[in-house]
Formats: structure tokens, sequence, C-alpha cells
């Protein structure tokens, strides 16, 4: 069974600081990588993709993999409340048929 | 961006009946659909993988003939809940994969579903 595990939190910032949040998977085999926002009683809405290792940045927001550790990261700079969600790690199997398995997300609360 | 449009967002049904869930992709065609559920701070959970003009691959231990979708277009799907029961109760949530923007995969609204 393909695995997501997120630290389901809640994980509580001040406002104006770094938020991180981790995601491991289990299959060696993913190529793609997500993160999605999801407010209470709504859809997810995609942040960010990466495919390769390393950081990808857009905006205040930095996106790390390290598929040696099978690990994905996000980061968010200069916190803000209106980043109080919930943020699902999500993965793309390596079979071809773009099914996405999601974790169960960390809660973020950001203080202002 | 590419929008994915689901209906009803809202939906109340009498335990028994049939209900039906629409996944429109608005601006892109769709060659594959998703359909998950989710319950009260849960993760959403797959539940079958839609593809236009052949059969849908259900997860395991979803029930294919209560949950049967229809891709019969390629910007639409359906999700019918059949003889539902109050456990059936959930947020169903589409997604709709984009060919021409790297197979970035966009959600839908969801749709509420409470069977009293």
């Amino acid at each position: 069974q393909k695995e997501v595990e997120q630290n389901s939190g809640p994980l509580s910032v001040p406002e104006g600081a770094i938020a991180s949040l981790n995601c491991t998977y289990s299959d060696r085999g993913s190529q793609s990588f997500f993160w999605y926002r999801q407010y209470s009683g709504k859809s997810p809405e995609l942040i960010m993709f990466i495919y390769s290792n390393g950081d990808k940045e857009d905006g205040r927001f930095t996106a790390q993999l390290n598929k040696a550790s099978q690990y994905v990261s996000l980061l968010i700079r200069d916190s803000q409340p209106s980043d109080s969600a919930t943020y699902l790690c999500a993965v793309r199997d390596g079979t071809g048929g773009f099914k996405t398995i999601f974790g169960a997300g960390t809660r973020l609360f950001v203080k202002a | 961006g590419a929008v994915v449009s689901q209906h009803p967002s809202w939906v109340i049904c009498k335990s028994g009946t049939s209900v039906k869930i629409e996944c429109r992709s608005l601006d892109f065609q769709a060659t594959t659909m998703f359909w998950y559920r989710q319950f009260p701070k849960q993760s959403l959970m797959l539940m079958a993988t839609s593809n236009e003009g052949s059969k849908a691959t259900y997860e395991q231990g979803v029930e294919k003939d209560k949950f049967l979708i229809n891709h019969a277009s390629l910007t639409l799907s359906t999700l019918t809940v059949t003889s539902a029961h109050p456990e059936d109760s959930s947020f169903y949530i589409c997604s709709a994969r984009d060919r021409g923007v790297g197979n970035t995969i966009y959600f839908g609204e969801g749709s509420w579903l409470t069977v009293v």
C-alpha cells in the first residue's frame, strides 16, 4: 500500500515567521509531488508542484524534494493569518496512471 | 487557469435514493478524472479513476455497483451514489488531469452529500 505521511499538527507559528511542513512517501517510483492548501469545507487548491530534487521557489513558498530520502517539504515565508489552513502533500505514482495519493494533511495556524 | 466545476455543491437526499454528481472541465479536455471522498478531518481518499470512453478503475474497498462512474465525454464525468445510506454522507471531490499543462491535476469545488 503506497503511503504519504504527514504530521497532522496543528503547527502554530506567529505571523511573519517561517512555517515548515514535512512529508514522506513510500513509493520510490513516484515522480511528481504536489502541495495543496485546503480551507475547512472547501476543495484543495494547488500551491506548488515539484518534480526534481532540490528547491523550487514561488513567491513566499518553497518546495524541497529529496528523492533519496523520500522526503518533500514546504516552507512558507512571512506567514500570514490567511495561510491558516490544512496543507496536503500529494504524490503521483510512477506507473503512468496519474493516480495521486494524498497525505492526511497538516493543520497550520498562523497567529496574528 | 484551468477550472473544474462540480454540481451540485450541496445535496440532501433520503436514504435509499440515488444521487448524481457531475464534474466538468471547463476549459480543457480531461481524458482522466478522479473521484475522491473526504470525511470530516480526514484526508482525501481516492475512490476511482475515470477514463473517457472506458470503464472506471476502482480502488480497493470501493463498491463499483454502488458508486457508478460514467465518463462519456472529454469534459464530463459523473458519479452516481446508488441506494444512498447515511454513512455515504461525505464531501465528494473530483479532479481532472490537464494534459496541456504538464498533466497538472485540478480539483473541482466539491459536493457535500447528506443522506437522511
